[in-house]
């Protein structure tokens, strides 16, 4: 079965432009969470999607934002960009509640 | 979900066992032990949970103790590769979120 996809893998953005990133979750998982991984703060949740809804939502401005489509794929979108957004973005999908998130390789983003 | 706490580090000779401890004393009876590791720059890799018995999976093998304040997750036979930040999470199953610490740094020598 193939793993998590993300789209690109790679971007380099200015300040104020606005970026939107991209996951395919593995065949059959329902929820796609998003988290965000800089040096300084580590690995942080950003939100959660199942079945095209918002269920949970970590401690983010509200220049970030989230959908999830009936297939399941999800994409993430920051507006505004801050040279602090600069980061690895993390999609993981999971059947379900107690079930084990499953990462894919991240989306690394540079804003200049 | 209850916090764990971990060693920041520890290394281990390849082909040994690397035996990675996790205190949680504050969980909760409905909270899960879940392990993660990161490989640098990589997205981090599910290895193992558990609620309260010993689990075993061809990765690693995952210690609870009986009150479940704490935990050991056992490679059995570390390897080069094995070299990674490994994350002890614990978290119910009706919260989707992961909550990352810093995670224990493990080093498999040569």
């Amino acid at each position: 079965k193939a793993g998590v996809t993300q789209t690109p893998r790679y971007l380099i953005k200015t300040r104020g432009q606005q970026v939107t990133l991209s996951c395919s979750p593995i065949s059959g998982h329902r929820s796609v969470s998003w988290y965000q991984q800089t040096p300084g703060q580590g690995l942080q949740f950003l939100f959660e999607y199942f079945s095209e809804t918002q269920r949970n939502k970590g401690n983010f401005p509200g220049r970030f934002s989230g959908r999830q489509f009936s297939n399941s794929r999800s994409e993430m979108n920051v507006s505004t960009l801050e040279l602090g957004d600069s980061a690895l973005y993390l999609c993981a999908s999971s059947v379900g509640n107690m079930a084990p998130q499953y990462f894919g390789p991240g989306t690394r983003l540079l804003v200049l | 979900d209850a916090k764990t706490t971990q060693p920041t580090s520890m290394d281990c000779a390849e082909g040994r066992a690397a035996n990675l401890p996790c205190n949680h004393s504050t969980i909760s009876g409905n909270e899960y032990v879940y392990w993660y590791r990161q490989i640098h720059s990589q997205g981090p890799q599910y290895i193992i949970h558990g609620l309260k018995n010993n689990e075993t999976n061809e990765m690693a093998s995952l210690i609870i103790t009986e009150d479940r304040k704490s935990s050991t997750l056992i490679l059995p036979h570390a390897t080069l590769r094995d070299t990674a930040v490994y994350y002890c999470i614990a978290r119910t199953g009706a919260n989707s979120k992961l909550t990352f610490g810093k995670g224990i740094t493990l080093s498999v020598r040569p």
